[in-house]
This record gives C-alpha cells, structure tokens and sequence, in this order.
C-alpha cells in the first residue's frame, strides 16, 4: 500500500462530459504529480503542485485542469471528454521535490464510451 | 525531442533464472534515471533512483547500474520470483525537482514456473 488514495477506481462516461478524478497523498507529502497511462503510450507526466501552488506542467491539455487543496488532497478535472481522453489516470506524491521516489495510487481507469 | 528506449519490450524467463533489462536515454539535461516496477492493475512502485555520479544501486534482488557517458542503464534481477511478473519502467529525470520526467515504454516481464 503505497499511502496514495485515488478515486473513484472507475469511471464511465460519455463524450462532451465532465468529470473530476480525486487525490489524497501520503501522510506528510507536499508534492503531488498526476499522470496520464493510455493503451499505446507509456505514462505521460500531466501536472505537479507543491503546497497548494503549480508547480510543472507536463502535457496537460486545455481541457483538463488540477488543484490542489489546502489539505493537499488534489482534483484533477477534464472537460469536453473525447474518446481519446479514455485512459489511467495516475496520481503520485514525494515529501517535497527533488531526488525523492515518487509513491503512486492505483489509479482512476477512465473509459468514454 | 528526449527520449527514453528500452528492451526487450516484453521476456520470458523461468522463475529462479536472472535477466537483465535494458535502458537507452537521450535525456538532456540529465539529472537521475529511475526504475518502476508496476503490477498489472497498480500503480508504479519505485525500485531505485541513481543520479550522475551513481554507478550502481541495489533494493534486494534488484540491481541497477547506470553508465552517464554512453546514455545506459540496466536492470538486473537475480533469482527471479513469480512476483517479479511486471512491467519495468525506466524514466529520466532532467532537473532536481523530478518533475521534467520522460518515461520508457517499459519491458513487460513474466516468470513462469
């Protein structure tokens, strides 16, 4: 058990929806990273906060959009969902930045339909 | 455009044997090269995290080795388990803050008995 808490596991949805995949990081960690995993594409790196603040962006499209809150928990929301958008959603999290492992969730299995 | 190629894409080995997988960059800046391993299903679990100057790092069974000069990291897995039934993933850092992250396509392993 990693210590990173995603929801829901799963979610299915239609085109031109909207939904929200949440985050709760390790006790203590400060950094929380999102990840995109689809079929034919290794995980691709969308967005990093640090403390509630952005931090990096990765390739995160413009209809998708994160925070984080002051309890550090993360929301990662995506808009107008396209068929392609169908994928595992990764969240992971590290006590700063830095040379420190990143701990993943199980993810959120995204699948439009 | 950084790249991160690594082979074989998939093996099969006989539990007890040792294999050795491969991890070709053409990250820069370079700043330290990670191995995951992740279970089908789960997110990735980092193994080791080696930086510039680290030749060699081990976790257990694991051994990575990392030459900076010719752009070439490996895992080695002695022993192998029926548990070690994974994809490994390679991944370069570019900067200290370990969010400029570019991902292999991972090598697919599966022991069989």
């Amino acid at each position: 058990d990693s210590g990173v808490t995603q929801t829901p596991k799963h979610l299915i949805t239609a085109t031109g929806q909207r939904v929200t995949l949440r985050c709760s990081p390790r006790s203590g960690d400060l950094s929380v990273y999102w990840y995109q995993q689809s079929l034919d594409q290794g995980l691709q790196f969308l967005i990093q906060y640090y403390n509630g603040e952005e931090r990096a962006k990765g390739n995160i499209l413009e209809r998708f959009s994160a925070q984080q809150f002051p309890d550090l928990h993360s929301e990662l929301n995506l808009s107008s969902l396209e068929l392609g958008d169908s994928a595992l959603y990764f969240c992971a999290s590290s006590p700063s930045s830095g040379n420190q492992p990143q701990h993943f969730g199980d993810g959120t299995r995204l699948s439009i339909l | 455009k950084n790249q991160v190629e690594q082979s074989p894409q998939s093996l099969i080995i006989l539990e007890g044997k040792n294999c050795t997988l491969q991890c070709n960059y053409t990250v820069s800046p370079f700043s330290n090269l990670r191995w995951y391993k992740q279970d089908t299903g789960r997110g990735p679990v980092s193994l080791t995290i080696m930086t510039f100057s680290e030749n060699t790092k081990s976790n257990g069974r694991y051994t990575a080795t990392l030459d900076a000069d010719t752009k070439q990291s490996s895992l080695h897995i002695t022993a192998s388990q029926l548990s070690d039934s994974a994809s490994y993933i390679c991944v370069v850092s570019e900067d200290n803050a370990g969010n400029m992250l570019t991902f292999g396509g991972g090598t697919r392993l599966m022991v069989k008995p």
